[in-house]
């Protein structure tokens, strides 16, 4: 039981290239998420998921898209790199909404140079 | 809107010493809260939350919090920190009849000292 998985660990882009984050949850959760975390900002949330073939935005989508094609998948993109999205990214599961715990990856960090 | 403050960025603590992370919240109606806790490069992990009953809440690890309405405070205590608790702590919200996204405050880095 690997829990919530994310690929990859790190990744460094140049600015305008693009990039997918995969997440990956095999304890059947309905709900998915995905959050970026900045120095002092704490973890703010891009998009979520409330089940397969759903998305919603969340607080800061600009510059993010995202599919839900398969329950345990999770797909973070980022179309065109700017070095603001230089930051740490999780991605977490849940089963019981916004009121059940949260179980979260180990994080991807990117830096958009 | 519901907002987190979190009031400490940094709190350093001799082992065995008791501890305490503020936060208090703002939002117009009712409220969930959680702590979550962050060990060095992992991801987070939910310690306790409050949804509703008794106002003083026990979690893992040996930490509680208490709810406080008047106040709009949800603070995390221990009362003898181990070298192991040296982590970084979220306080979340969620505000609603039936929940709604998670905000978290800016995090408060515990370093315990030997």
């Amino acid at each position: 039981n690997a829990g919530v998985t994310q690929t990859p660990k790190f990744r460094v882009l140049k600015t305008g290239q693009s990039m997918t984050l995969l997440c990956a949850q095999d304890m059947n959760h309905e709900y998915m998420y995905w959050y970026r975390q900045d120095p002092g900002m704490g973890l703010r949330l891009i998009h979520y998921s409330v089940g397969e073939g759903t998305t919603a935005k969340g607080e800061v989508p600009d510059g993010y898209n995202v599919s839900r094609l398969k329950k345990q998948n999770f797909l973070l993109g980022l179309e065109s790199a700017a070095p603001s999205q230089t930051s740490v990214y999780f991605c977490a599961s849940s089963n019981s909404g916004w009121l059940g715990e949260q179980f979260f990856g180990p994080g991807t960090r990117l830096t958009v140079l | 809107a519901q907002s987190v403050t979190q009031l400490d960025s940094q709190v350093p603590v001799f082992e065995e010493a008791p501890v305490e992370l503020r936060c208090n919240y703002s939002s117009s109606v009712s409220v969930y809260l959680f702590w979550y806790v962050q060990y060095p490069n992992q991801g987070l992990q939910l310690l306790l939350k409050y949804l509703s009953g008794s106002t003083l809440v026990k979690g893992i690890n040996g930490f509680e919090a208490e709810f406080n309405k008047s106040q709009t405070s949800f603070h995390l205590r221990k009362p003898s920190v181990h070298i192991s608790d040296t982590a970084e702590y979220f306080c979340a919200v969620s505000a609603g009849a039936a929940g709604n996204k998670l905000t978290f405050g800016g995090g408060t880095r515990v370093l315990v000292k030997p």
